[in-house]
């Protein structure tokens, strides 16, 4: 079965230092993985894929994660943070399901970025 | 390009009221579609899923359904709502294939009262 642990359900950063936000994925097949992000009271828009091409994959918004298959995770970085990037970001594996393709989530991190 | 709309946006209901949210997508065909809870600080909770027009996967039972009339459209229902439906529930939409992610609407938000 596969699985997502998202360490730290709140993180802050200051304005304009690096943000990372941690995923670790538990799959018994290679894993296809994905990273959210949620604005309050919004959907949750993609922000960027792992799906075995290239192990550092870059997203929208200067997002970009490696993929490291010997520590089992998937975390997100941003050199910079924005005041903009404030949100709650979720990591995602996908798993088999009958014909469709699920989506396991975790639990969410919270982003606060301090003026 | 593919859009996929929700509504309504916020609903107010009370308990033992019947519901119906509907979701549409737009600009593709046969997508498998979604439906999600997401409760307050929490992550989300896949309740329903489709691959096709009256195909209906459920993940967890309980006091909703879904229904799938037409291709590019789900809708999500209850007879009679409980104080425990409230959240934020989101409609999302994919491809076929294993690498595919999938797509959200904007979501509603519903409060039992």
């Amino acid at each position: 079965a596969q699985s997502v642990t998202q360490l730290g359900s709140h993180v802050s950063v200051s304005e304009g230092a690096l943000v990372l936000l941690r995923c670790n994925y538990s799959s018994s097949v290679p894993p296809y993985l994905f990273w959210y992000v949620q604005y309050p009271n919004q959907g949750l828009q993609l922000l960027l894929k792992y799906t075995s091409a290239a192990t550092l994959v870059k997203g929208i918004n200067g997002f970009e994660a490696e993929f490291k298959k010997s520590e089992t995770s998937f975390h997100l970085t941003k050199p910079s943070a924005h005041m903009s990037d404030a949100a709650e970001y979720f990591c995602a594996v996908s798993r088999a399901s009958g014909s469709a393709r699920q989506l396991t989530f975790g639990s969410g991190t919270q982003l606060t970025v301090l003026p | 390009s593919q859009t996929i709309h929700q509504w309504p946006a916020t609903l107010v209901q009370p308990v033992g009221s019947p519901l119906s949210l509907e979701c549409t997508v737009e600009g593709t065909s046969n997508p498998n579609l979604y439906w999600y809870r997401q409760a307050a600080g929490r992550g989300l909770q896949l309740l329903f899923y489709s691959v096709g027009i009256g195909q209906i996967s459920s993940e967890v039972p309980q006091n909703l359904s879904a229904s799938r009339p037409q291709d590019r459209q789900f809708i999500l229902s209850s007879k009679k709502l409980l104080l425990s439906d409230s959240g934020f529930y989101l409609c999302a939409w994919s491809l076929g294939g294993n690498n595919q992610p999938q797509h959200f609407g904007d979501g509603t938000r519903l409060s039992i009262l």
